[in-house]
């Protein structure tokens, strides 16, 4: 079981705008910045949102990042059928001497 | 062009050892923290391990403390982890992922990632 919780799946017609949650504790997100990453289909995970909701360069402007307390939320507006892949966020836990936290993943899929 | 390559993987028995090694080129090794992720099969993504710059902080995933090391050599602008008392839920992707600055800590992220090694644990 992940300590950060995201809903294991989520979907969306091309075009609309989908949400994919990230909810934490007061150790991992309430303190610190939240990362999401990207893995498409058999690649590799690639950074996609950084420090709550800044792009990396080459990241498309439909994506972004929110954060409130100790919920995190990637947004995706504009939904490409390229943007079918796995979301995950992170954060830096306090707890135990301090170690990074995945969420367990969201499954995006474009119908 | 930042690359990160790993090797090592491989189908080893439970209990036995296994070294990962990770080679970086593109960048300025010595001026970054590391980090070791790994992914089961068909399953989420897990923070292994991280070294500092220097090596002179490290951490560990409590999954793996005390079986794993993380080592560095910035001669070499590579990144290793040795793994002792291996066990079948040691099996993964390894990746290596590059930090932010030279601590392994926060305000970090892991950009960019190798396409990571596969290390499966079976009798």
């Amino acid at each position: 079981q992940s300590v950060l919780t995201q809903p294991p799946s989520a979907s969306g017609t091309p075009g609309q705008r989908v949400t994919i949650s990230c909810s934490g504790s007061s150790s991992n997100i309430g303190s610190n910045i939240v990362n999401w990453y990207q893995q498409l289909p058999g690649t590799a995970p690639r950074l996609l949102i950084y420090s709550n909701n800044q792009r990396p360069s080459g990241v498309p402007d439909r994506f972004s990042g929110s954060k409130s307390g100790t919920s995190a939320s990637l947004a995706i507006s504009g939904l490409q059928s390229e943007d079918e892949a796995d979301y995950y966020c992170a954060a830096w836990d306090d707890s135990l001497n301090g170690h990074w936290v995945f969420g367990g993943g969201t499954k995006l899929t474009v119908l | 062009e930042v690359q990160l390559v790993e090797s090592g993987g491989g189908l080893v028995q439970p209990g036995r050892s296994l070294r990962l090694s990770c080679a970086a080129s593109g960048f300025t090794f010595d001026d970054y923290a590391m980090h070791w992720v790994r992914q089961g099969p068909g399953k989420g993504l897990e923070w292994v391990s991280g070294i500092s710059w220097n090596s002179g902080s490290i951490g560990y995933a409590d999954s793996v403390k005390g079986r794993f090391t993380i080592s560095r050599d910035n001669a070499k602008n590579s990144l290793y982890l040795q793994m002792n008392s291996l066990r079948a839920e040691d099996t993964a992707l390894y990746y290596c992922a590059k930090g932010r600055s030279v601590g392994w800590g926060t305000p970090s992220w892991f950009d960019p990632w190798g396409q990571g090694t596969l290390v499966t644990v079976s009798s």
